[in-house]
């Protein structure tokens, strides 16, 4: 069963606009969800988790539980936050992360 | 940049070969795991090991072996029993077990031919 759903591969918006990833998951407890980005030739790396509350680099990202969703938002897209993005859900009591699919974000100048 | 290494960082092999791929990390952490990219598809995960000497498989683990003797090394064995090896490999660890980050390494483009 698809844990982990991100309908978007590919998502373009231009720069200054505002953006949404969109992530929805299956899990019936209280899931503790992550994104993580991938830039262009670097390593995959945690950018935020549901449970630190955090906003980096610019990024929120809000639990809703009523809709399953876990999307990844910016007010105003910038050209470096283009990259391959992927939210993660850790499954049950085990590391054991799903991932989504990804979407892979450009930002037009 | 060190943490988490993977090597090689190319790797070509011939069919019904196996092929063992590396990975170290000095990050101190007890849980290690291995990912599978492939496009359109996410990261599948294969093995991961909690702790020394114990690993459980994932998703997607066969055709694939792994050890896990010391604390900071878990190499991936792509087995020719593996039906489609050609792929990209990430290695991971984190902390311990739980939903604690997962530090990635550079991966491992494997193509078999």
């Amino acid at each position: 069963a698809q844990r982990v759903t991100q309908p978007e591969k590919l998502l373009s918006v231009f720069k200054g606009a505002p953006v949404e990833l969109k992530c929805n998951y299956s899990y019936s407890g209280s899931p503790e969800l992550f994104w993580y980005v991938q830039y262009s030739r670097q390593r995959l790396q945690l950018l935020l988790r549901h449970i630190s509350r955090e906003s980096i680099k610019g990024f929120t990202a809000d639990l809703n539980k009523g809709e399953t969703s876990f999307h990844l938002k910016k007010p105003f897209a910038q050209e470096e936050d283009s990259a391959m993005y992927y939210c993660a859900l850790p499954f049950d009591s085990i590391n054991q992360f799903y991932f989504g699919t990804g979407t892979s974000l450009t930002v037009i100048p | 940049d060190g943490g988490i290494t993977q090597s090689p960082k190319y790797l070509f092999r011939k069919e019904g070969q196996n092929v063992t791929l590396s990975c170290e990390q000095n990050l101190n952490h007890d849980a290690m795991y291995w990912y599978r990219q492939d496009p359109g598809q996410g990261l599948r995960l294969i093995y991961y090991s909690q702790i020394v000497n114990d690993f459980q498989k994932g998703d997607i683990a066969e055709g694939y072996s792994v050890s896990r003797e010391k604390k900071e090394s878990f190499p991936l064995t792509v087995t020719s029993a593996q039906k489609n090896p050609t792929a990209f490999y990430l290695c991971a660890s984190s902390m311990g077990w739980g939903p604690y980050e997962q530090y990635f390494g550079p991966g491992t483009r494997l193509t078999v031919t």
